[in-house]
């Protein structure tokens, strides 16, 4: 089955920096790569997301690559704001349309 | 749109009891997804329906829990007895057109087995 795999498990960055947050994962099937980012006590919620025949995608502050090639996609997040502090997820859907998400990125913007 | 809703936002109970938890999907959403959330095994996916039949319920950790939707509105997961290892956040998430489309999760339901 499907394996995601996401890194750093916690990145701290200064107000205004940008913040990376990296996946891999393995089944070649897969054409669906969402981000979630989760705030506390709350669920999951969809920020960005990209299918396998697009390389690239921006939205205001946030943008996603995609590499099918070498089977791995980043979050990038630019001029980063106390608000982008949350845990953000990558997921990916596997050769059912399920989808996997990663364990998570803990992200604390620095004032 | 109120979003998906989920009841209770707390549980708290001792073993052995049964727990039902509640979600009421987005309107006009086909798919409806269960999932649980812990620290361990982080977000996994339990069961998910489509028009409200059940396709896969792999996910399910043991004959102790289940899970129906008795119509396009409501789903119930229930889990029958309840252990201490049960205790983590239950989220219920909506999408249309399953999984390869955005999931809108609601709050979740944290559960905590004594």
């Amino acid at each position: 089955g499907e394996n995601v795999e996401q890194h750093p498990s916690t990145l701290s960055v200064q107000e205004g920096d940008s913040a990376v947050i990296k996946c891999t994962y393995s089944d070649s099937a897969s054409n669906y790569f969402p981000w979630y980012k989760q705030e506390l006590g709350k669920g999951p919620q969809l920020i960005i997301d990209i299918r396998s025949n697009v390389g690239e995608k921006k939205d205001q502050r946030i943008a996603v690559t995609l590499n099918k090639t070498a089977k791995h996609f980043s979050l990038h997040i630019t001029e980063t704001q106390p608000e982008d502090s949350a845990v953000y997820f990558c997921a990916a859907t596997d050769s059912w349309g399920k989808l996997q998400f990663g364990a998570g990125t803990q992200v604390v913007v620095t004032p | 749109d109120a979003g998906v809703i989920q009841s209770p936002r707390h549980e708290v109970t001792e073993m052995g009891q049964e727990v039902t938890l509640r979600c009421k999907p987005i309107s006009g959403h086909d798919y409806l997804f269960w999932y649980r959330q812990t620290m361990m095994r982080g977000l996994e996916l339990l069961i998910y329906f489509n028009n409200n039949v059940p396709i896969d319920d792999s996910g399910m950790p043991e004959d102790r829990f289940s899970a129906k939707m008795p119509n396009a509105s409501f789903s119930t997961l229930k889990i029958q007895p309840s252990e201490p290892r049960d205790s983590a956040v239950y989220f219920c998430a909506s999408s249309l057109g399953g999984g390869n489309s955005p999931l809108h999760f609601g709050n979740g339901t944290r559960l905590t087995v004594t």
